[in-house]
């Protein structure tokens, strides 16, 4: 079956560093690829993604390619503030299902602590 | 809009009480879905349901049940809470007409944190 795995945290960053955080995943054909962010106390929001080999999805300055070759969709920003500190989720969508409802597998989350 | 509304926002029940968590979404979406987080463990799908009058089961269905009110609301029922219910629960909604190549965007609700004692 479908699944991602994503690098373990918590990751600790001061501000203005560099931010990698890793995803890989396993799925049958041609999955669309996404990362979601969860603030602390809130729900997740998409923050970007990618439906296709050699896509790059942005938002907010993060980025991630979408690696076919690989099975990698890894998360960068290249100057993080204080205000990303929260906990990063990796997922993946297949075909939808008959009805239509994306089913998402998700990766167990990295907690991204940016200190000033 | 206020999205995806879910109630109660917290709730502490003893190992065998019942309760029921609602949902509800005001952005006119036939898909919703329960999902519970845990620790190390990332999201976990428990049901989900693709339009009024249906459901299916998602990853991990068993000890709970869901009623698709309507279009806009879907609850999710503990039947006799065990502590290994113990988690937070998202109610998510998306579109389904899937555009080609496009995908549906899930939009979160802010959560519930149950406690099993």
């Amino acid at each position: 079956g479908n699944s991602v795995t994503q690098m373990e945290g918590p990751v600790t960053l001061s501000e203005e560093a560099f931010l990698t955080i890793n995803c890989t995943y396993t799925a049958t054909g041609y999955p669309s690829l996404f990362w979601y962010v969860q603030y602390p106390g809130e729900g997740l929001q998409l923050l970007l993604k990618a439906t296709k080999a050699d896509d790059k999805g942005s938002n907010k300055g993060f980025e991630a390619t979408y690696r076919k070759e690989t099975t990698s969709f890894h998360l960068e920003k290249g100057s993080v503030q204080v205000s990303d500190s929260a906990v990063y989720f990796c997922a993946l969508s297949g075909p939808p299902t008959q009805g239509g409802s994306e089913k998402l597998v998700f990766g167990k989350g990295t907690k991204l602590t940016v200190n000033p | 809009n206020a999205g995806v509304t879910q109630t109660p926002k917290f709730q502490v029940l003893k190992t065998g009480q019942s309760m029921t968590l609602q949902c509800a979404q005001d952005m006119n979406h036939n898909s919703m879905y329960w999902y519970r987080q845990d620790p190390g463990m990332g999201l976990r799908l428990i049901y989900y349901s693709a339009s009024e009058g249906t459901t299916d089961k998602g990853e991990v269905p068993n000890g709970y049940n869901v009623s698709r009110l309507n279009k806009r609301e879907f609850s999710l029922r503990l039947e006799s809470a065990a502590p290994s219910q113990t988690s937070v629960y998202f109610c998510a909604s998306s579109e389904t007409i899937r555009l080609a190549g496009g995908y549906n965007e899930q939009f979160f609700g802010p959560g519930t944190r149950l406690t099993v004692l």
